[in-house]
């Protein structure tokens, strides 16, 4: 079936450093990606999205491409600032299920002055 | 404001003694489901319902019952709960139509923390 994998976190960086959070999936056909982001004690947030191959989705500085030829969706920021620090959830909706989203284990990215 | 909301936000109880979580949505969304987040699992899915006196089975179905008798509620009941469904539960819901396009965005509740023992 449709999965979802994540680098395991958690993620430690510095203030203004480089973020890569990598995702790989695994579906039939081409399925929409997601990234969702749960700062503390919050519910989940959609933080950006991509339809079809080679679409860029991109928010808050935050940007993903959708990478059909490597099933890969990663999550990367130029210069990251403490108030990043979250969980952040790969997802994807099935193709034959539009509404379902399938998760990753989340990636805890913790950022420090 | 558009939300999502979840009540209790937090509860410990003990086995057996029935529980309902309620989801409560204020943005006219056909489409609600809940979820259970656990460590290294990410989360998974439990029941969805895709419009009034509509439900299925999510993937982790067992020990829980839904029901969807009005379009902006859908609670999450535990008739006989055990310490396996420790966990944090998220309610959310879908705009747009259901079963329709790829661009429907998931509303998320702010979750409840429910303890077992």
């Amino acid at each position: 079936g449709d999965s979802v994998t994540q680098m395991e976190g958690p993620v430690t960086l510095s203030e203004e450093a480089f973020l890569t959070i990598n995702c790989t999936y695994t579906a039939t056909g081409y399925p929409s990606l997601f990234w969702y982001v749960q700062y503390p004690g919050e519910g989940l947030q959609l933080l950006l999205k991509a339809t079809k191959a080679d679409d860029k989705g991109s928010n808050k500085g935050f940007e993903a491409t959708y990478r059909k030829e490597t099933t890969s969706f990663h999550l990367e920021k130029g210069s990251v600032q403490v108030s990043d620090s979250a969980v952040y959830f790969c997802a994807l909706t099935g193709v034959e299920n539009t509404d379902k989203l399938i998760f990753g284990t989340g990636t805890r990215l913790q950022v420090f002055p | 404001e558009a939300q999502v909301t979840q009540n209790p936000r937090y509860l410990i109880t003990v086995t057996g003694k029935k529980l309902t979580v309620t989801c409560s949505q204020n943005m006219n969304h056909e489409y609600m489901s809940w979820y259970r987040q656990d460590p290294g699992l990410g989360l998974r899915q439990i029941y969805y319902s895709m419009n009034v006196e509509v439900t299925d089975k999510g993937d982790v179905p067992e020990g829980y019952k839904v029901s969807r008798k009005e379009k902006r509620n859908f609670p999450l009941i535990l008739e006989s709960p055990s310490p396996n469904q420790t966990s944090l539960y998220f309610c959310a819901s879908l705009s747009g139509t259901s079963g329709g396009s790829s661009y429907n965005e998931q509303f998320f509740g702010p979750g409840t923390r429910l303890t077992v023992l």
